[in-house]
């Protein structure tokens, strides 16, 4: 069955410094990856995706993520943390069935950031 | 502002009442999804409608119904209330059907069952 994993439940780093989150996943076809972040009473945004092509991929707010096909993995990655970075992130997996028809994400259970001053 | 709308923002409620849950997707968009997020539960598929028609179903109770109208808007209803429907649902709404295609999400209904 599909499913995705986020080990870290909560992380907390400095301002300024580097950030990995980590996300496995477990999909039997040619994944399409997401991720998104959610501030706290707010809906979640999209950051980046994975669908095909280059393995390192550039999102918004200086994001960036690299799938690795061999690791299953798809971590989320950022040079320097800002303050406002504090939110939570969730990996996606997207599902296509029926042609292309109809689908839905997975979503792992998520990992919180919160950074130090 | 993803551009896909949703009311009420709260909503509270006592058990064994229904309610009804309303999202607006983003323009050009025919798929809507349906999510609940707990905090026991993570965020879970609901269901999905595209064009009008229903197309999956997740982790739905039966107690709980959507629907997709003409102008493409969607209702979710929930019936017969338990104090574990307390939630966030979401809706998020894409151009395609398929999980493949970028989803944009509202900013949620948060349900309060007491």
């Amino acid at each position: 069955a599909q499913s995705v994993t986020q080990p870290d439940i909560h992380i907390t780093v400095s301002e300024g410094a580097s950030l990995e989150l980590r996300c496995n996943y477990s999909y039997g076809a040619t994944p399409y990856l997401f991720w998104y972040v959610q501030s706290p009473g707010q809906g979640l945004q999209l950051l980046l995706k994975y669908f095909s092509g280059d393995t390192l991929v550039q999102g918004i707010k200086g994001f960036e993520a690299e799938f690795k096909r061999s690791q299953s993995s798809f971590n989320l990655r950022k040079p320097s943390v800002h303050w406002s970075d504090a939110a939570e992130y969730f990996c996606a997996v997207g599902l296509m069935n029926y042609g292309g028809s109809q689908g839905n994400l997975i979503f792992g259970k998520g990992t919180k950031l919160s950074v130090k001053p | 502002d993803s551009g896909v709308t949703q009311t009420p923002k709260h909503l509270i409620t006592a058990t064994g009442q229904r309610v009804t849950l309303r999202c607006s997707p983003r323009s050009g968009d025919l798929s809507v999804y349906w999510y609940q997020q707990s905090l026991d539960q993570g965020l879970q598929f609901l269901i999905q409608y595209y064009n009008g028609e229903e197309r999956a179903k997740g982790n739905i109770l039966e107690r709980f119904s959507a629907q997709q109208f003409p102008d493409l808007h969607s209702e979710l209803n929930l019936s017969s209330l338990e104090l574990g429907d307390s939630a966030l649902y979401f809706c998020a709404s894409s151009v395609g059907g398929s999980g493949t295609y970028e989803q944009y999400f509202g900013p949620g209904t948060r349900l309060t069952v007491t």
